[in-house]
């Protein structure tokens, strides 16, 4: 089946500091989604992001599909973007599931 | 955005009882649910998908005698943890997609599920 690796596995950050997230995938896909997961468990949806760029303020996404990868940009960081990182992929037309990357486990100090 | 909710959010039962979660979309209608278990700092694991009205296909490894999965609505599917072990403590999530044109899934804030 599909890989997905996330880098780095852990990043600790001073606030106020940008970051990139990246995440790979071993074969082209359908849908991709960036996922935060705080420290209650909640994943919230950051992007939906199969091809191209989108920012939705501090956050910006950008995946080229085909290099397969997708990079998560935080600027500005705040100690309220401490949790993990998901990025999460779906393989082929119809099948609905997500797997799941390996995740970036993000601490932001003040 | 739509909302996700499950219940309950933490439970605590013996070893040997049977627990029912449940896992509702509040502001649209789900025509397909997700149930991932996760382990502590690990990635999410994907279970079994639901569909209104059909049997739940089940990834491999995951015993469906075990983890009965019920999608009787568009709003709401239930897993059930029969005949609980300790081992089978995790955190439960799940998730609900819309029908055509809603692209995303949407996820809930998670059951807690300890077995003694």
């Amino acid at each position: 089946g599909i890989q997905v690796e996330q880098s780095p596995p852990d990043l600790i950050l001073q606030e106020g500091a940008n970051s990139t997230l990246r995440c790979n995938f071993s074969d082209s896909v359908n849908n991709l989604q960036w996922f935060h997961q705080n420290p209650w468990g909640q994943l919230i949806n950051l992007f939906y992001i199969p091809s191209g760029t989108k920012q939705n303020g501090r956050l910006s996404a950008t995946t080229v599909a085909t290099e397969r990868y997708s990079l998560l940009y935080i600027s500005s960081s705040q100690t309220t973007d401490s949790g993990v990182y998901f990025c999460a992929v779906e393989q082929g037309a119809g099948t609905d599931k997500l797997i799941f990357g390996t995740g970036t486990r993000l601490q932001v100090f003040p | 955005g739509a909302v996700v909710s499950q219940h309950p959010s933490r439970v605590i039962c013996k070893s040997g009882t049977s627990v029912k979660i449940e896992c509702r979309s509040l502001d649209f209608q789900a025509t397909t649910m997700f149930w991932y278990r996760q382990f502590p700092k690990q990635s999410l694991m994907l279970m079994a998908t639901s569909n209104e009205g059909s049997k739940a296909t089940y990834e491999q490894g995951v015993e469906k005698d075990k983890f009965l999965i019920n999608h009787a609505s568009l709003t709401l599917s239930t897993l059930t943890v029969t005949s609980a072990h300790p081992e089978d403590s995790s955190f439960y999530i799940c998730s609900a997609k819309g029908a055509s044109g809603l692209y995303e899934q949407y996820f809930g804030p998670g059951t807690r599920l300890t077995v003694t």
